[in-house]
């Protein structure tokens, strides 16, 4: 089976701008969960998609959003970017949550 | 307290020693437990999972997890400089269903 892909690999933007961010997970796998890391406070949990649905939450600001599309496929958005948004984003997939997640290569996101 | 916590490190290691990796979690009612390496600039890779108390082994690696003391722990066995990596300790909290990490040991086999 092929794995989780993620594009872009890298980005960058300047302060205010938006950026789209998008994950293919491994075929079967129905959620899809997004994950912030940077050096000093590790990975942080975003959200996390099922079948469409949003799931779960973690603890960002409005500005960080996303979806999932009918093939799984996940999109994760952040508006008004700012410079402290500068760090890797992952994608990980599974059957379910509680399983196993397996990890993108991830997109790392410069914002200057 | 912290919702899942490993030691950062840096956790040196002769070659050939056993490299023991410790995390704690605050859920007692968690259910599931995983164990990730993540290499400098790479995303993380699952090792192992463990459900029950006991230990579980595959290969060179041993984990092992005592829900009445809310720990688990990794031992690698025969470490190589290959292992060299940061290991994420991640928990399935049982109130709310997120996967929690911990923000990872830095391991270095010392050759």
């Amino acid at each position: 089976k092929a794995g989780v892909t993620q594009t872009p690999r890298y980005l960058i933007k300047t302060r205010g701008q938006q950026v789209t961010l998008s994950c293919s997970p491994i075929s079967g796998h129905r959620s899809v969960s997004w994950y912030q890391q940077t050096p000093g406070q590790g990975l942080q949990f975003l959200f996390e998609y099922f079948s469409e649905t949003q799931r779960n939450k973690g603890n960002f600001p409005g500005r960080f959003s996303g979806r999932q599309f009918s093939n799984s496929r996940s999109e994760m958005n952040v508006s008004t970017l700012e410079l402290g948004d500068s760090a890797l984003y992952l994608c990980a997939s599974s059957s379910n949550l509680q399983e196993t997640q397996y990890f993108g290569p991830g997109t790392r996101l410069l914002v200057l | 307290q912290k919702e899942v916590e490993q030691n950062s490190g840096p956790l040196s290691v002769p070659e050939g020693a056993i490299a023991s990796l410790n995390c704690t979690y605050s859920d007692r009612g968690s259910q599931s437990f995983f164990w990730y390496r993540q290499y400098s600039g790479k995303s993380p890779e699952l090792i192992m999972s463990i459900y029950s108390n006991g230990d579980k082994e595959d290969g060179r690696f041993t984990a092992q997890l005592n829900k009445a003391s809310q720990y688990v722990s990794l031992l690698i066995r025969d470490s190589q400089p290959s292992d060299s990596a940061t290991y994420l300790c991640a928990v399935s909290m049982n109130r709310d269903d997120k996967i929690i990490f911990g923000k990872g040991t830095r391991l270095h086999i010392l050759p």
